[in-house]
């Protein structure tokens, strides 16, 4: 079955420590998306990739990096920069360019601060 | 910018009634798509219903219906007959057609069906 892949589902980091979450899709997208969830500020967008090997900043890339080297892989690097990291994190896939149905988007992954 | 706002945080409602989620959007594109997404609990996100700007015709989708008014930038949903199993965040979204289509989202409301 076709979908997208986040791992891990939780995952905790100790203060100066950078982490990498993972995001893999099987659904032959060329666009990838990066979301973090906060309670009560609903979705917003870190950093997207519609094509590999080229990525573009969202509404708060602070203190995040991501790499784009195969369609199917979109990983997240959350920094020692980022000041405070304990969010829930989305990954989402869909078309880049036509008829478009929405994203399709992963289980996410829990990170919190230890 | 294109922003999205739901004013409603929280609502209640018992099981068969009917609710209506509200939304507006802000934004100077004439082509867009709109859409509702649902978060229960177990926070997989899931396409409840989609909209295109151009069409007049307002989606549908089982007890899933929307109210779009371009004009007045609206776009609520409407879930008839509700049910147990409809309780979740639910998030308006808007994509513009040209460019990087990223998804806009709304702050949610939170959607409580009581028994």
């Amino acid at each position: 079955d076709g979908g997208i892949t986040q791992s891990p589902k939780y995952l905790f980091r100790k203060e100066g420590q950078n982490v990498t979450l993972s995001c893999e899709q099987n659904l032959n997208h060329d666009a990838m998306y990066w979301y973090r969830q906060d309670p009560g500020q609903g979705l917003r967008l870190i950093y997207y990739s519609q094509i590999v090997n080229d990525f573009q900043k969202g509404d708060i890339a602070e203190g995040y990096s991501v790499s784009r080297e195969k369609k199917e892989s979109f990983p997240l690097t959350v920094t020692s920069a980022q000041k405070n990291p304990t969010a829930f994190y989305l990954c989402a896939s869909g078309l880049a360019q036509g008829y478009h149905m929405g994203y399709t988007f992963g289980s996410g992954t829990r990170l919190t601060v230890v | 910018a294109q922003t999205v706002t739901q004013s409603q945080p929280e609502m209640s409602v018992q099981e068969a009634e009917t609710v209506t989620l509200s939304c507006t959007y802000d934004t100077s594109e004439s082509n867009y798509y709109l859409f509702w997404y649902k978060q229960p609990p177990s926070r997989q996100m899931i396409l409840v219903i989609r909209q295109e700007a151009y069409k007049q015709q307002n989606a549908t989708e089982n007890r899933f219906s929307v109210n779009f008014q371009k004009a007045a930038k609206s776009f609520s949903l409407k879930i008839s007959d509700s049910q147990l199993g409809d309780t979740a965040m639910y998030f308006c979204a808007f994509m513009i057609i040209q460019g990087a289509q990223k998804l806009v989202f709304g702050q949610g409301t939170r959607l409580t069906i009581n028994p």
